[in-house]
């Protein structure tokens, strides 16, 4: 399978706590990234993460890729119940001109105030 | 700029109707992408779309579905007859493939499709 797996399905944390969400897959891919769902909503983009990249970072938001282990992380710091929201990991196979995109189930993300 | 629009946000029908899902992607993006989103399957790829042709159409359930792109600016999708199975939410995004590794893709609110 080409989809990308989130680990945990469900996250409750503190406002003000860090959030940690990971991603497992079995291709070889391109790029990976991270895209957040609010309730009834489309999904926006956080942060692309390149298959020579190992780590990057955007506002509050940190992003690994191991590509040896075929694994990435998004940790959230300082979690704000805005936050609250579904995390999805998409990826993007290697190979020229694809422009696919492959999406996980997702994480769910509560942060309580 | 608005952003991608989908129209309409909420559709009810009756099973065996015709549904048809409109888009229009942002201004200048060349790719553009439907999705199927259910709480079972999660966010499936049914079509995209290059310079308005399609590209890859694997991810089409059935034939009951059917995609065009007449142009750069608007898209359809169309479910005929549709059946309760294909409530769900319809998203449609676009994106820019540019030389580099920047392929974001933008999305749309989504259509709510229930079918009863």
């Amino acid at each position: 399978s080409q989809q990308g797996e989130e680990d945990p399905q469900a996250l409750s944390i503190q406002e003000g706590e860090n959030a940690t969400m990971n991603c497992s897959y079995k291709t070889s891919i391109n790029n990976l990234q991270w895209y957040r769902q609010n309730s009834g909503r489309g999904l926006v983009h956080l942060i692309l993460i390149r298959s020579n990249e190992r780590e990057k970072h955007s506002g509050r938001l940190r992003v690994t890729l191991d590509t040896s282990k075929k694994s990435s992380s998004l940790l959230i710091t300082a979690s704000r119940a805005a936050d609250t929201a579904s995390y999805f990991c998409a990826l993007m196979p290697s190979g020229a001109g694809s422009y696919q995109l492959t999406f996980g189930k997702g994480t769910k993300l509560s942060v309580i105030p | 700029d608005a952003g991608v629009i989908q129209s309409p946000r909420h559709e009810v029908t009756e099973m065996g109707q015709e549904v048809t899902l409109r888009c229009k992607p942002i201004s200048g993006h060349d790719y553009l992408f439907w999705y199927r989103q259910t709480m079972m399957r999660g966010l499936e790829l049914l079509i995209y779309f290059n310079n308005n042709v399609p590209i890859d159409d694997s991810g089409m359930p059935e034939d009951r579905f059917s995609a065009k792109m007449p142009n750069a600016s608007f898209s359809t999708l169309k479910i005929q007859p549709s059946e309760p199975r294909d409530s769900a939410v319809y998203f449609c995004a676009s994106s820019l493939a540019r030389i580099g590794p920047w392929y974001e893709q933008f999305f749309g609110p989504g259509t709510r499709l229930t079918v009863l």
